[in-house]
């Protein structure tokens, strides 16, 4: 099974701060890598796919980039409502699909 | 505007079964695969399997197989995952998902399952 390993596991940053979540493949796994941002109490909501695409409707102060096995995302402008826990997912190949062990993103 | 529906929470005793539902609002239904994903109580998604509708051949994951039974009904538009043997770590919240060929753009809104004697 593909790993991913995602890194911090949780970061406190001030609003309007630039912040970066990195997630590393086990394997190369292309550009086959999604973000998943998860309110509490709430299903994961898709925000990028194939590593750097923004799904329709997200903010623009969301990106991300990589390919192959080290890839990043990116809040720039970080907002109140951001607040939340960001998981990295793979879907290269055939399942087993996995996701990173998630970042929790508070406010300071 | 895709939906997924799932069904109520659940209260189980250790060693019997659940079955939880998962039904799409339209007729995208037979044209996507649907996966299930767990969530332990404060911990991380963990993707259980998933099944095309219409090909009737689910795929799970190492980890559950020989314990979880996942199908779907496609006149129902309603997809299914049973989990048999329940222990107290089963205990979690299962998301059924819309999976296009391993992305998830629709999330069911979670059933949770507790596993309690």
């Amino acid at each position: 099974d593909i790993q991913l390993t995602q890194s911090p596991s949780s970061l406190s940053a001030s609003v309007g701060d630039t912040v970066t979540i990195t997630c590393q493949a086990s394997h190369d796994i292309s550009h086959f890598l999604s973000w998943y941002q998860q309110k509490p109490g709430k299903p994961p909501k898709l925000l990028i796919y194939d590593a750097s695409n923004l799904e329709i409707g997200v903010p623009s102060r969301f990106s991300a980039s990589g390919s192959g096995t080290l890839f990043s995302f990116t809040i720039s402008g970080l907002q109140p409502e951001d607040v939340a826990t960001f998981y990295c997912q793979q879907y290269a190949h055939l399942p087993p699909w996995t996701f990173g062990q998630g970042t929790k993103l508070e406010i300071k | 505007q895709v939906q997924l529906v799932q069904s109520g929470a659940e209260v189980k005793k250790p060693g019997s079964s659940v079955k939880v539902s998962c039904k799409a609002s339209e007729d995208t239904f037979n044209r996507f695969a649907i996966s299930w994903v767990r969530q332990a109580p404060g911990q991380g998604l963990e993707w259980m399997g998933v099944i095309i509708p219409g090909s009737g051949t689910p795929t799970y994951t190492q980890k559950f197989q020989g314990r979880i039974t996942i199908s779907a009904d496609e006149s129902a538009r309603t997809a299914y995952m049973e989990v048999s043997r329940l222990t107290p770590e089963d205990t979690a919240v299962f998301f059924c998902v819309r999976d296009r060929s391993g992305l998830f753009d629709y999330w069911g809104q979670g059933t949770l399952v507790t596993v309690s004697s």
